[in-house]
């Protein structure tokens, strides 16, 4: 079945310190990819999206991710995280082949030290 | 403001009770979804509604409900539920079901119903 999994469930951060998240899947066929954030307290936004074309994505908030097939991976990267990051990231798939169903990972939980 | 709107935004009842959840999405979209989200665990897709017609469903116990009267509104009627059902509920839209390659995939979210069954 198809999954996603993300590599940590909490990082820990000072603040002006880089970001790397890691997000992996499991299907090899055509997917499209998304980050999304949930700030405490908030609904779930979308961060950016990979469809086609250019595997480096930039999205709101100074993020990026960049999809490498070969891995199966999407991380998600910044390089100076700041306090009002702290929130959960989450990372998700899409495929034609499983239906409409959006596969969300379980989720990473960033917090960022002032 | 998201564009989705999700009440009550907590609802604590018993296992007896029936209750429904309501969203409503002022976006123009054409596709609708229920998702639970749970300590821990991803979230799951529960329901998923294009144009008033249920395309999706995985496999969820027959307590829950939904009813999708418009492609604005989407509801989730609760009856009968369990401990383990307590959850925050996520409404969400899409301009119109997801295809691949094509930029239309992006979910619009609620903030969600946070139900509590005792």
């Amino acid at each position: 079945a198809q999954s996603v999994s993300q590599h940590n469930h909490h990082v820990i951060l000072s603040e002006a310190a880089s970001l790397e998240l890691g997000c992996n899947y499991s299907y090899g066929g055509t997917v499209n990819l998304f980050w999304y954030v949930q700030y405490p307290g908030q609904h779930l936004q979308l961060l950016l999206k990979y469809f086609s074309g250019d595997p480096l994505v930039k999205g709101i908030k100074g993020f990026e991710a960049e999809f490498i097939k070969s891995k199966f991976s999407f991380n998600l990267r910044k390089p100076s995280v700041q306090w009002s990051d702290t929130a959960e990231y989450f990372c998700a798939v899409n495929a034609r082949n499983y239906g409409q169903n959006f596969v969300f990972g379980p989720g990473t939980r960033l917090s960022v030290l002032p | 403001e998201t564009g989705v709107t999700q009440t009550p935004r907590h609802l604590v009842m018993g296992m007896t009770n029936k209750k429904s959840l309501k969203c409503e999405q002022h976006l123009g979209h054409n596709a609708m979804y229920w998702y639970k989200q749970s300590a821990k665990k991803p979230l799951e897709l529960m329901f998923v509604y294009s144009l008033e017609e249920r395309v999706e469903n995985n496999s969820v116990p027959s307590r829950f409900s939904p009813e999708c009267p418009n492609s604005s509104h989407l509801f989730l009627h609760l009856h009968t539920l369990q401990p383990e059902d307590s959850a925050l509920y996520l409404c969400a839209s899409s301009q119109e079901l997801v295809r691949v390659g094509a930029n239309t995939g992006e979910l619009f979210f609620g903030e969600g119903s946070r139900l509590t069954v005792l």
